[in-house]
């Protein structure tokens, strides 16, 4: 079974601040890796996801993110934030086989103050 | 491309009531679709996997006869909350896997149900 552990419920920082989301994962078999975006009532928009190849991913809105095997872990970073980029993170993993389900993290809401 | 919409985007009802939400694929085929529960201030949780002409995986806990799914076709899957109850209160998300495309989800906004 696979799980993501997403250990802060809320990350405070302020405009223009660098920030990292943290996120590990456990799985007995390889999977793939994924950052999602939720605004308030909205659906889940795809920030970046790792499927192989170079460890260092970057996605939209500036943000990227690095797998790291050894750690299990797939942090999320930005070098500077905006006030727009308030929002609730969810990290995911997907099997790397045809079932396609996503398990997700508990979620971290980044909260950008000016 | 890989819109995903859902209907309606809120919707209030009695207790005792069905409601019927969709999720549809506006430009692209889709034979399998997910549905997801959110609790306020909570992750998504699966309920169920809905494929394409056939029967829907449901996941652990999540009841069948309550939580019906059809998939009818490559574009439009239904997910019926039958006898609503207040705690089926929640925010309930679908995605649809593009056919042919194995590792991205596309989200639909999501769907708002109080029931009263």
């Amino acid at each position: 079974a696979q799980s993501v552990t997403q250990l802060d419920s809320q990350v405070p920082v302020f405009e223009e601040a660098p920030v990292e989301l943290r996120c590990n994962y456990s799985s007995s078999v390889s999977v793939y890796l994924f950052w999602y975006v939720q605004y308030p009532n909205q659906g889940l928009q795809l920030l970046l996801k790792y499927l192989s190849g170079s460890t260092l991913v970057k996605g939209i809105n500036g943000f990227e993110a690095e797998f790291n095997k050894s750690q299990t872990s797939f942090h999320l970073r930005k070098p500077s934030v905006h006030i727009s980029d308030t929002a609730e993170y969810f990290c995911a993993v997907s099997r790397m086989d045809s079932s396609y389900k996503l398990i997700f993290g508990s979620g971290t809401r980044l909260l950008v103050r000016p | 491309g890989a819109v995903v919409s859902q209907h309606p985007s809120r919707v209030i009802c009695k207790s005792g009531t069905s409601v019927k939400i969709e999720c549809r694929s506006l430009d692209f085929q889709a034979t399998t679709m997910f549905w997801y529960r959110q609790f306020p201030k909570k992750s998504l949780m699966l309920m169920a996997t809905s494929n394409e002409g056939s029967k829907a995986t449901y996941e652990q806990g999540v009841e069948k006869d309550k939580f019906l799914i059809n998939h009818a076709s490559l574009t439009l899957s239904t997910l019926t909350v039958t006898s609503a109850h207040p705690e089926d209160s929640s925010f309930y998300i679908c995605s649809a896997i593009p056919s042919g495309v194995y590792n991205e989800q596309f989200f639909g906004p999501g769907t708002r149900l109080t029931v009263l």
